[in-house]
C-alpha cells in the first residue's frame, strides 16, 4: 500500500540554526500538510499547501517557517532560527482529494533543539 | 473557538472486552470526521464519517457519526492486545481540509 514517507525520522540541532523536514507524499496525491505534535500534546495543524502555494496556515507557522514543493515528488518544511519549542514530532500528510479522501500520515520527524 | 474533545483520556480493560470511545465537537464549517489509531508512530486512518447515522465498520471496529449532538463513537469488540494504541478524533474543517485534533484515547488491552 502506497504510502508517506518522512526524512530524517529523528533530527537534532542547535537553537538558532536551520532544519529541512523532507516529505515524499503518496504520488497522485494532490494535497499536503504539516502538523506537528509536541510531547503530550495534541496534533496541531501547521500548513496546508494545494498546487503550489499555501491554502492555509496556522498561527504557528509563522515568517519563521516556509514550505516548498521542490519537484515532483518531495515536499520540505524549512524551520530558520530553531528555539527551544521548536521541540517536537511534525508529521506530513497528504490526501488525494479535496473533500472526499482521507489524510494519510507519514511516520514523522522527531526534532530536538539543543 | 473551535473544539474537539474525547473522552475518556485513558482506559485499561482485558482482552475480550468491548470498549467505546467517544468524540464529541464544536468545530465550524464542519466537512467530515475522521479516527486514527497512533501506535508509535504515525496515525492510520481507521474510519472517515460524513453522514449522521451510517455505521462504518471493518472488522471488530465501527463506528457512526450524530452531526445532530455533534459527536461520534469509536466501538471496538473483543478486544486484542494489539488493539493497545492512542485513538485520535479529528474533525475537518472548511476549505482547506484542515484537520483538528482531540488529545486522544490512550487503550491499554491487558491480556
Amino acid at each position: 500500500e502506497p504510502e508517506v514517507t518522512q526524512t530524517p525520522s529523528h533530527q537534532v540541532t542547535q537553537m538558532g540554526q536551520e532544519v529541512i523536514l523532507r516529505c515524499v507524499p503518496i504520488s497522485n496525491h494532490l494535497y499536503f500538510y504539516w502538523y506537528r505534535q509536541i510531547l503530550g500534546q495534541k496534533v496541531e495543524f501547521l500548513v496546508s499547501f494545494y498546487n503550489n502555494e499555501i491554502s492555509e496556515k496556522s498561527e504557528i507557522f509563522d515568517d519563521q517557517f516556509s514550505v516548498e514543493r521542490p519537484d515532483g515528488s518531495n515536499f520540505t518544511l524549512k524551520i530558520r532560527s530553531t528555539k527551544l519549542e521548536d521541540s517536537a514530532m511534525y508529521f506530513c500528510a497528504s490526501s488525494g482529494d479535496y473533500s472526499n479522501q482521507p489524510q494519510h500520515f507519514g511516520d514523522g520527524t522527531r526534532l530536538s533543539i539543543l | 473557538e473551535d473544539k474537539v474533545v474525547q473522552s475518556p483520556l485513558s482506559l485499561v480493560v482485558h482482552e475480550g472486552d468491548t470498549v467505546t470511545l467517544n468524540c464529541s465537537y464544536e468545530v465550524t464549517n464542519f466537512r467530515s470526521l475522521l479516527w486514527y489509531k497512533q501506535e508509535k508512530k504515525a496515525p492510520t486512518f481507521l474510519f472517515m464519517l460524513t453522514s449522521s447515522g451510517i455505521e462504518k465498520k471493518s472488522g471488530r471496529l465501527s463506528s457512526i457519526l450524530d452531526k445532530k449532538e455533534l459527536f461520534s463513537i469509536l466501538n471496538i469488540t473483543a478486544t486484542q492486545t494489539g488493539d493497545s494504541a492512542v485513538y485520535l478524533c479529528a474533525v475537518v474543517r472548511g476549505a482547506t481540509n484542515k484537520l483538528i485534533f482531540g488529545t486522544g484515547t490512550l487503550l491499554a488491552v491487558q491480556p
